[in-house]
C-alpha cells in the first residue's frame, strides 16, 4: 500500500522560531491534508492541499505532487502550536491514510 | 453547530470484557468513519459508512469488533472480548459524501481513550 512518511519525527523549538515539516508519499494521490492534533487529542484540519501553496496566518503549506512531497511551514511559533502534526493522503478510495506524524514542542 | 460527539471520553476495562463506543456525527454528514490510533502513531481506518451501509470494513478485526450505524446517523463500535492490544484511542469522523476527496467538512471527534488492563 501507499507509504506516507514524515520528518522530523520530533521537533523542539523556542517561541518565535520558524520550522518546516515534511511529508513524503510513495504514490500519486488525489488529496493531501495537514492536521494538528493538540495535546488533548483533538485533530484539526489545517490545509487541504493536493497541489500548490496555501497560507493561513502563520502557517503555510506547499505540495509538489509530481515529486510526491508536501511541506508545512510554521513561522513565529507559539506554545499553542505544540502537538503532533499529521499529513494524510487519499489514494483511490474515500479514506485518509495518515503519516507517521511530527511531534512539535514549543517552549516559552 | 455541534461537532462530532463521542462518548465515553475515557474507558478502563479488564481484558475479556466487552466495551462499546458511541458517535454522533455532524448533522447532514452522510459518511462516518471509525479510526483507531495507537500510541505514537497516526490514526488507521477501521470502518467507513455511507449512510447506513458499511462500504469499507477491510481493516476491522471482525472476530471481536463490530459496528453499526442504524438509520444512517449515530454509530456504535463494539469490542467483545477486549484484549490488552486493543488499548488505543478510538476516533470517529464524519464528512459529506465525497468530502474526503474534496477536502471539505472532514471533522474528527475528540475520541475515546480505551485502556485494557
Amino acid at each position: 500500500g501507499i507509504q506516507v512518511e514524515q520528518s522530523p519525527p520530533d521537533l523542539i523549538l523556542q517561541e518565535g522560531a520558524n520550522s518546516t515539516l515534511r511529508c513524503n508519499f510513495s504514490d500519486s494521490v488525489n488529496n493531501l491534508q495537514w492536521f494538528h492534533q493538540n495535546p488533548w487529542g483533538q485533530l484539526i484540519n489545517l490545509f487541504y492541499i493536493p497541489s500548490g501553496t496555501k497560507q493561513n496566518g502563520r502557517l503555510s503549506a506547499t505540495t509538489v505532487a509530481t515529486e510526491r512531497y508536501s511541506l508545512l511551514y510554521i513561522s513565529s511559533s507559539q506554545t499553542t502550536d505544540s502537538g503532533v502534526y499529521f499529513c494524510a493522503v487519499v489514494f483511490n478510495t474515500d479514506k485518509l491514510i495518515f503519516g507517521t506524524g511530527t511531534r512539535l514542542q514549543v517552549f516559552p | 453547530e455541534a461537532g462530532v460527539v463521542q462518548s465515553p471520553r475515557y474507558k478502563i476495562i479488564e481484558k475479556k470484557q466487552p466495551v462499546a463506543f458511541w458517535c454522533n456525527p455532524i448533522s447532514g454528514h452522510n459518511t462516518l468513519y471509525w479510526y483507531r490510533q495507537n500510541l505514537g502513531q497516526g490514526p488507521e481506518l477501521l470502518i467507513r459508512y455511507e449512510n447506513e451501509e458499511a462500504v469499507d470494513d477491510s481493516q476491522l478485526p471482525k472476530d471481536r469488533f463490530s459496528a453499526e450505524r442504524l438509520k444512517g446517523v449515530d454509530s456504535t463500535l463494539k469490542i467483545q472480548p477486549a484484549e490488552l492490544g486493543d488499548s488505543a484511542v478510538y476516533l470517529c469522523a464524519s464528512s459529506p459524501l465525497g468530502g474526503v476527496e474534496a477536502g471539505t467538512g472532514y471533522t474528527f471527534g475528540s475520541g475515546t481513550r480505551l485502556t485494557v488492563v
